[in-house]
């Protein structure tokens, strides 16, 4: 069965402390790992997006790494801001296209929480 | 800029009510999906429509219905609804060759 595990489950971090989450899947075919932010009371919003041949990809303060042999992610957030509360979900597609064929794998997602 | 939006954000319905949830995208996406979200259990796919009267289903459609009569609007209809439909309702979109879904800002459904 596909999975996506994610943790921690929650995280409280002080503002200006950096922060890793992690992400494991056993989705297979496997064809992109994408990072999603959702605010609460919002839809998520795409931060970044890896295939297999790729090991890491930036946005801003996001870096997001994948490890496709051993089949792990993280997302690290640098210098958080108090902005940066929100829960991060992994997603995992078996294709590049979100078509019929594509059945995405979401995981259950981690709630950050930045503090003063 | 993608939008999709959601005909109400937040919903109170009684046990029995049929009940519907609208999203437009002004993209001309021609893949929309429905999925819930619950805690501890992550977005499970309802239903999702490749096309103008085209639908498929998801994970969980059991107690639900879709209609997509024009492109930009998707509606997810909940015949009969049941205290365990009680969840958040989120809408998105994607072009069909295209990788990223776009997501609406959810309805948050109570079914008392």
């Amino acid at each position: 069965k596909n999975q996506v595990e994610q943790s921690p489950q929650s995280l409280i971090i002080l503002e200006g402390k950096n922060c890793t989450l992690q992400c494991n899947y056993t989705v297979s075919p496997f064809s992109n790992l994408r990072w999603y932010k959702q605010d609460t009371g919002r839809g998520p919003v795409s931060l970044t997006i890896m295939t297999f041949s790729e090991n890491t990809k930036s946005n801003g303060r996001y870096t997001a790494t994948l490890d496709a042999d051993t089949k792990q992610s993280s997302l690290h957030i640098t210098a958080s801001q108090l902005s940066d509360s929100a829960s991060y979900i992994c997603v995992v597609s078996p294709t590049p296209f979100t078509g019929t064929a594509s059945k995405l794998t979401f995981g259950t997602g981690t709630r950050l929480q930045v503090t003063l | 800029d993608v939008k999709v939006t959601q005909s109400s954000r937040y919903l109170v319905k009684r046990t029995g009510e049929k009940v519907f949830l609208e999203c437009v995208q002004d993209m001309d996406h021609e893949n929309m999906f429905w999925y819930r979200q619950d805690p501890g259990l992550g977005l499970r796919l309802i239903y999702f429509s490749y096309d103008v009267k085209m639908k498929e289903k998801g994970d969980i459609p059991e107690g639900y219905s879709v209609s997509r009569e024009k492109k930009e609007r998707f509606s997810l209809i909940l015949e009969s609804a049941s205290t365990n439909q009680t969840s958040m309702y989120l809408c998105a979109s994607s072009l069909p060759r295209g990788n990223e879904q776009y997501f609406g800002p959810g309805t948050r459904l109570t079914v008392t």
